[in-house]
């Protein structure tokens, strides 16, 4: 079936720092692929996605590119904030036509100033 | 505004005790869906509507219930709590078409405990 494996957290940074958080994934046929971003105390929210190979989603400084031949999906930003500190959710949803997202484990972020 | 309504945001209640989590979308969306997040695991789903009238089991459906009579409703159904679903649950929703493009939206969370 299909799944996603996301790199353990914590992951603790300092203002500024580059961020890098490892996607893959396990599917059948094309699924789309996500991320969603969970602030403290908040519901999960969209942060970017991309629906076929070779490309990229990007909001507020975060980029991801879909890497079919590698199977991969990581997050990256170029400087993070203090603000950023989340936890951050790689999702796939397939292409059959029902809605259903699969999650990975999540990844905490904390930045420090 | 949009958005996703869960009720109560917190919950602590005893083994056996039925209850209802109620979740309520002003968005028309057709697709429902409800999940629980658990350290190291992630978030699973439950239980999804497609529509009025249609619910389907997810992952992790055993000791839930759910019912859609209404577009803008998918309550959570637990009918004898047990300890092990003391959790953090969500609601989503999407609006309709082939779903591999559409962002769910989610609720704030209910978090669960059951003594």
């Amino acid at each position: 079936g299909n799944s996603v494996t996301q790199m353990e957290g914590p992951v603790t940074l300092s203002e500024e720092a580059f961020l890098t958080i490892n996607c893959t994934y396990t599917a059948t046929g094309y699924p789309s692929l996500f991320w969603y971003v969970q602030y403290p105390g908040e519901g999960l929210q969209l942060l970017l996605k991309a629906t076929k190979a070779d490309d990229k989603g990007s909001n507020k400084g975060f980029e991801a590119t879909y890497r079919k031949e590698t199977t991969s999906f990581h997050l990256e930003k170029g400087s993070v904030q203090v603000s950023d500190s989340a936890v951050y959710f790689c999702a796939l949803s397939s292409n059959t036509g029902f809605q259903k997202l699969v999650f990975g484990t999540g990844t905490r972020l904390l930045v420090s100033p | 505004e949009a958005q996703v309504t869960q009720n109560p945001r917190y919950l602590i209640t005893v083994t056996g005790k039925k209850l209802t989590v109620t979740c309520s979308q002003n968005m028309n969306h057709e697709y429902m869906s409800w999940y629980r997040q658990d350290p190291g695991l992630g978030l699973r789903q439950i239980y999804y509507s497609m529509n009025v009238e249609v619910t389907d089991k997810g992952d992790v459906p055993e000791g839930y219930k759910v019912s859609r009579k209404e577009k803008r409703n998918f309550p959570l159904i637990l009918e004898s709590p047990s300890p092990n679903q003391t959790s953090l649950y969500f609601c989503a929703s999407s609006p309709p078409g082939r779903g591999t493009n559409n962002e769910q939206f989610f609720g704030p969370g209910t978090r669960l405990t059951v003594l």
